[in-house]
């Protein structure tokens, strides 16, 4: 069975601290996809990027980067210089024949 | 678990068809939010509803709608059916409307596809 855990529940930084979101992933299946998403307190979820299982390149987007590795089966999301609007929930996902999402993990950054 | 039910699991169907999509929320929590997840779009928001009335829209065609029953679950329904629309659903709930400064918890999703 698919898994995805976020251990870390709940993280507060204060403002311009680097921080990273942990994502653990289980599959049996060689091909599949990794997802972050956002979650502001609009409710939304917001996209913010995909990865395919054969693509362990790290992926850098401005303050955003992620850390893909195969052999440790994670996808680790850091925020660098965070940032007030940075606080959300954000969630980690793996989809093949179906979509998990992990728990969740709410950043709260700290003017 | 995540205690959020969504039904069917899998659904094919053709082109032009009209289908239903169920969702049970978590018990107690009063708000649920549907999403559709295609690989090229990431997981788009459609529609919340909490405690039986609308309370956001997102990208949602007009050939799709949704309700919230007394009983608190949900059903969107999707007519007119294209090839487009194949995608997996899913179905959020939380306790209350706002953020989900708690967690949203997902159903597992159904699968549909047109064809």
């Amino acid at each position: 069975a698919q898994k995805v855990t976020q251990a870390q529940t709940e993280i507060s930084v204060v403002e311009k601290e680097d921080v990273t979101l942990d994502c653990v992933y289980e599959t049996r299946d060689t091909t599949y996809y990794l997802f972050w998403y956002k979650q502001p307190p609009s409710g939304e979820l917001v996209f913010l990027i995909r990865r395919n299982s054969f693509d362990e390149q790290n992926e850098i987007s401005g303050r955003y980067s992620w850390n893909f590795q195969k052999s440790t089966s994670s996808f680790n999301f850091t925020i660098t210089a965070s940032q007030v609007v940075d606080s959300a929930v954000y969630f980690c996902a793996l989809m093949d024949n179906d979509m998990r999402f992990g728990a969740g993990t709410r950043l709260t950054v700290k003017p | 678990d995540s205690g959020v039910t969504q039904t069917p699991k899998h659904l094919i169907t053709a082109t032009g068809q009209r289908v239903t999509l169920r969702c049970s929320p978590r018990s107690g929590d009063l708000s649920v939010y549907w999403y559709q997840q295609s690989l090229d779009q990431g997981l788009q928001f459609l529609i919340q509803y909490y405690n039986g009335e609308e309370r956001a829209k997102g990208n949602i065609l007009e050939r799709f709608s949704a309700q919230q029953f007394p009983d608190l679950h949900s059903e969107l329904n999707l007519s007119s059916l294209e090839l487009g629309d194949s995608a997996l659903y899913f179905c959020a709930s939380t306790r209350d409307s706002r953020a989900p400064n708690t967690e949203a918890f997902f159903g597992q999703g159904t699968r549909l596809t047109v064809v």
